[in-house]
């Protein structure tokens, strides 16, 4: 089982409407969560980070912590095509892992 | 967010011949380093984390006789690929952290062609 889980995708959406990325862990000791945002070609930049249950929001963006299940998402609101890209989730324990990522297209 | 440079950002260089990419953390002290290597079109792969003054911990599969690492200081990392050859070519990335719980940031990655 790898520590984080993503859908590969491709997760389609129409512009303006919101894209719900999720991710699982597998380590329910991890403390720290981050999503990170990278384009084709580019190195990974850093979007949220959240460490306690709830809803952290930042902009467009939303981050949603569930210890008890597991379970982290990003919701990105009012969708723009330069939303465009492949979303990586990761967890920190005492060791940092990345999920494999999802690949977000936001149709104009 | 903080800054982290990569040097060089792309690099041609011929079959057994040595490259070294430099990370430096820009605004901030980065106590752990890491190195990363990216295959077209495939996922983030660790190739090594380093400590400040400590020598590197390598992934499981990477060479570390073939990719020398030294993390001098708190703010500049080596990565050196020796003896290089064609299937080393990828997109290295290196990104620096503050610590084992806190963010990642990423350099904006060297693109190593082996000739």
């Amino acid at each position: 089982q790898k520590e984080v889980e993503q859908n590969s995708g491709p997760l389609s959406v129409p512009e303006g409407a919101i894209a719900s990325l999720n991710c699982t862990y597998s380590d329910r000791g991890s403390q720290s969560f981050f999503w990170y945002r990278q384009y084709s070609g580019k190195s990974p930049e850093l979007i949220m980070s959240i460490y306690s249950n709830g809803d952290k929001e930042d902009g467009r963006f939303t981050a949603q912590l569930n210890k008890a299940s597991q379970y982290v998402s990003l919701l990105i609101r009012d969708s723009q095509p330069s939303d465009s890209a492949t979303y990586l989730c990761a967890v920190s324990l005492n060791k940092f892992y990345f999920g494999s990522g999802t690949k977000l297209n936001v149709k104009p | 967010g903080a800054v982290v440079s990569q040097h060089p950002s792309w690099v041609i260089c011929k079959s057994g011949t040595s490259v070294k990419i430099e990370c430096r953390s820009l605004d901030f002290q980065a106590t752990t380093m890491f190195w990363y290597r990216q295959f077209p079109k495939q996922s983030l792969m660790l190739m090594a984390t380093s400590n400040e003054g400590s020598k590197a911990t390598y992934e499981q599969g990477v060479e570390k006789d073939k990719f020398l690492i030294n993390h001098a200081s708190l703010t500049l990392s080596t990565l050196t690929v020796t003896s290089a050859h064609p299937e080393d070519s990828s997109f290295y990335i290196c990104s620096a952290s503050g610590g084992s719980f806190y963010e990642q940031y990423f350099g904006p990655g060297t693109r190593l062609t082996v000739t």
